[in-house]
């Protein structure tokens, strides 16, 4: 199951900003290893978004922000746009499991 | 641009074996600075990591703890392509399942397009 723990779902207007935390413990998050985003939008695969706390691949709108302090970390989008409507996950690494652990998954809806 | 073709049964018999096979295009499966991975997506259980296999001078494969019992994830090099193998499933083990590669940094880009696989008599 899910180690990293994401509010089920979000929603905001087009234009406005949301913001989806991403919250683990002292063996992923908090022991320092890096945290990437995905975004699913309906009956597609997972889409990289954010890699290494804040990159954006080739592609991928400055819409998307991504920030890691400590824990939580957290993706941003400004500016919301229905197409960005579908789920997002984090995804990080877990040293005491030995596994590449997500999270939960937040449900993005514009309203 | 690399990518990521899945194929593979969508409808497994409890206690029989799951069989799905990636392959791959714009790299190879002997990378030596890739990993390539299997993932699942299921309603109960969210995305979860089942495994990886990749080429350091030699061949190595690594499983997720809570199925190691139950996969083999093998590289075909004839065929630029690996497989994902799980013995004994059971219908929690239905869900879509994924391949994609990893190229160092520790996230998962591309990804192959899914293949729901459902466990059922």
């Amino acid at each position: 199951q899910s180690v990293l723990t994401q509010p089920p779902s979000v929603s905001g207007a087009p234009g406005q900003r949301v913001t989806i935390s991403c919250t683990g413990s002292s063996s992923n998050i908090g022991a320092g290893y890096d945290v990437h985003w995905y975004q699913q939008l309906p009956g597609t695969a997972p889409r990289l978004l954010i890699y290494g706390n804040s990159n954006r691949p080739s592609g991928v709108p400055d819409r998307f922000s991504g920030s890691k302090s400590a824990t939580p970390a957290s993706l941003a989008i400004t500016g919301l746009q229905a197409e960005d409507e579908g789920d997002y996950y984090c995804q990080s690494y877990d040293s005491s499991l030995s596994l590449y652990v997500f999270g939960t998954g937040t449900k993005v809806t514009v309203l | 641009q690399v990518q990521l073709q899945q194929s593979g049964p969508g409808l497994v018999k409890p206690s029989q074996t799951l069989s799905l096979t990636c392959a791959i295009s714009g790299d190879t499966v002997s990378s030596n600075s890739a990993t390539w991975n299997w993932i699942r997506l299921s309603p109960s259980r969210g995305l979860e990591w089942l495994g990886r296999t990749y080429y350091r001078s030699k061949w190595y494969s690594h499983y997720a703890v809570f199925v190691k019992s139950r996969i083999t994830i093998n590289p075909d090099t004839s065929r630029n392509q690996f497989s994902l193998e799980m013995k004994s499933v059971t219908p929690e083990d239905t869900g879509v399942y994924y391949c994609a590669g990893e190229h160092g940094g520790g996230w998962f880009d591309p990804w192959g397009q899914g293949t729901l696989v459902t466990v059922s008599a």
